[in-house]
């Protein structure tokens, strides 16, 4: 089985730009969550998807968003970038039948802002 | 989600020596995973902790989950220089997303 795929693998843009981020889940999985990383915040939750729709939503402002595909495959989307989006975005999937279950994640999209 | 604090942040260990990192919380846990991410790589998931008192080995690795549910800990015996990396907790309150510790690096001097 294919891991979890995310695309590209690093992005440079300038403050104000948008970007759009992909990740596809491993087959069957149906909820892909997405988590931003920096070195001084550790991990934080950005959102998860199930089914196409958002099931959890972490504390970041509006300009992030996402969606989920009918293959279950999700973009996550950062309008306006400032310079502290620069990080590693992860996404990871799951078959999200319960919350007990292990998450396997991507690569990441490492993502600079100048 | 759940709010933990992981410590130590950081760790430099002689390779041979013993390590152990701490998840605590406030609130009683419904479960709590662990996570290991290798220097330029990602989180790779190490195991899942659900009853009072558990405790699981892999190898070198020693998991526990409090007897309360509240804290938990992940002991390696005699590092070797393949430890190193971020160790996270992961813990759960019930249909809440997966919420991250910020992690313990370990460095190991060989």
């Amino acid at each position: 089985k294919a891991g979890v795929t995310q695309t590209p693998r690093y992005l440079i843009k300038t403050r104000g730009q948008q970007v759009t981020l992909s990740c596809s889940p491993i087959s069957g999985h149906r909820s892909v969550s997405w988590y931003q990383q920096t070195p001084g915040q550790g991990l934080q939750f950005l959102f998860e998807y199930f089914s196409e729709t958002q099931r959890n939503k972490g504390n970041f402002p509006g300009r992030f968003s996402g969606r989920q595909f009918s293959n279950s495959r999700s973009e996550m989307n950062v309008s306006t970038l400032e310079l502290g989006d620069s990080a590693l975005y992860l996404c990871a999937s799951s078959l999200g039948n319960n919350d007990r279950e292990k998450l396997f994640f991507g690569s990441g999209t490492q993502l600079s802002v100048l | 989600g759940q709010q933990v604090m992981q410590i130590p942040q950081y760790q430099h260990v002689q390779e041979g020596e013993d390590f152990t990192t701490y998840c605590n919380s406030s609130t009683t846990l419904s479960n709590i995973q662990w996570y290991k991410q290798r220097p330029g790589g990602h989180p790779v998931f190490l195991i899942q902790l659900v009853k009072s008192g558990e405790v699981k080995k892999q190898k070198r690795l020693t998991f526990q989950f409090g007897e309360a549910k509240k804290n938990s800990s992940l002991h390696i015996t005699a590092t070797q220089t393949t430890d190193v990396g971020t160790y996270f907790c992961a813990p759960q309150g019930g249909n809440t997303p997966l919420v991250f510790g910020k992690g313990t690096r370990l460095s190991v001097i060989a």
